[in-house]
């Protein structure tokens, strides 16, 4: 079954520090892959999507995400966070269809 | 453009009892998804809606959950009866393209 892990559940780092939020999916011939930001009492937001082209995906806030094939991988990262970065982000797979199958979230808390 | 909205934000309910939410999609979204978040896990497809007609709703506990849309706009998710474990976020997203678009979610406890 098609399947998308993310590695941590929590992840904290102080304020302007870098951060990379890690995503690993289960091979398939074709993939689509997102993530999403869920702000508290919100609901979830496209960062960035990867659908064919250029590995290196850039999205809002400053996000961007790598898609590795070898490694079956879509990291996200940031090079500063910011306070209001604080948040739940999912990342996400569409086998090609309409279908989207959520990794289980990583708490980003962003500390002062 | 204007959200995914979705009523009420909030709901408690005692378990065996029926609840109802409702999700406006955005307009001219054809295709409408509930999903069901539960705390601490990701969000997990409960049905899938092409206008008023179901695409995909293997998910959906259908003993006591159901969902229509019948003139293929707003929709409506129903537990009838609810147990403890259904307490969660119900999300309402709709779809233009490739990009989906989610409503702030209805939060159920029920206990």
């Amino acid at each position: 079954a098609q399947s998308v892990t993310q590695l941590d559940s929590q992840v904290p780092v102080f304020e302007e520090a870098p951060v990379e939020l890690r995503c690993n999916y289960s091979s398939s011939v074709s993939v689509y892959l997102f993530w999403y930001v869920q702000y508290p009492n919100q609901g979830l937001q496209l960062l960035l999507k990867y659908l064919s082209g250029s590995t290196l995906v850039k999205g809002i806030n400053g996000f961007e995400a790598e898609f590795n094939k070898s490694q079956t991988s879509f990291h996200l990262r940031k090079p500063s966070v910011h306070i209001s970065d604080t948040a739940e982000y999912f990342c996400a797979r569409g086998p090609g269809g309409f279908k989207t199958i959520f990794g289980a979230g990583t708490r980003l808390f962003v500390k002062a | 453009e204007a959200g995914v909205a979705q009523s009420p934000r909030y709901k408690i309910i005692e378990k065996r009892q029926s609840v109802a939410f409702w999700c406006n999609p955005i307009s001219g979204h054809a295709t409408l998804y509930w999903y069901q978040q539960i705390l601490g896990q990701g969000p997990k497809l409960l049905i899938q809606f092409q206008n008023n007609g179901v695409v995909d709703d293997s998910q959906l506990p259908k003993d006591r959950f159901s969902a229509e849309r019948l003139k293929g706009v707003d929709s409506t998710l129903k537990i009838q009866p609810a147990k403890l474990e259904d307490s969660a976020v119900y999300l309402c997203a709709s779809r233009s393209l490739e990009k989906a678009f989610f409503g702030q979610g209805t939060r159920l406890t029920v206990v």
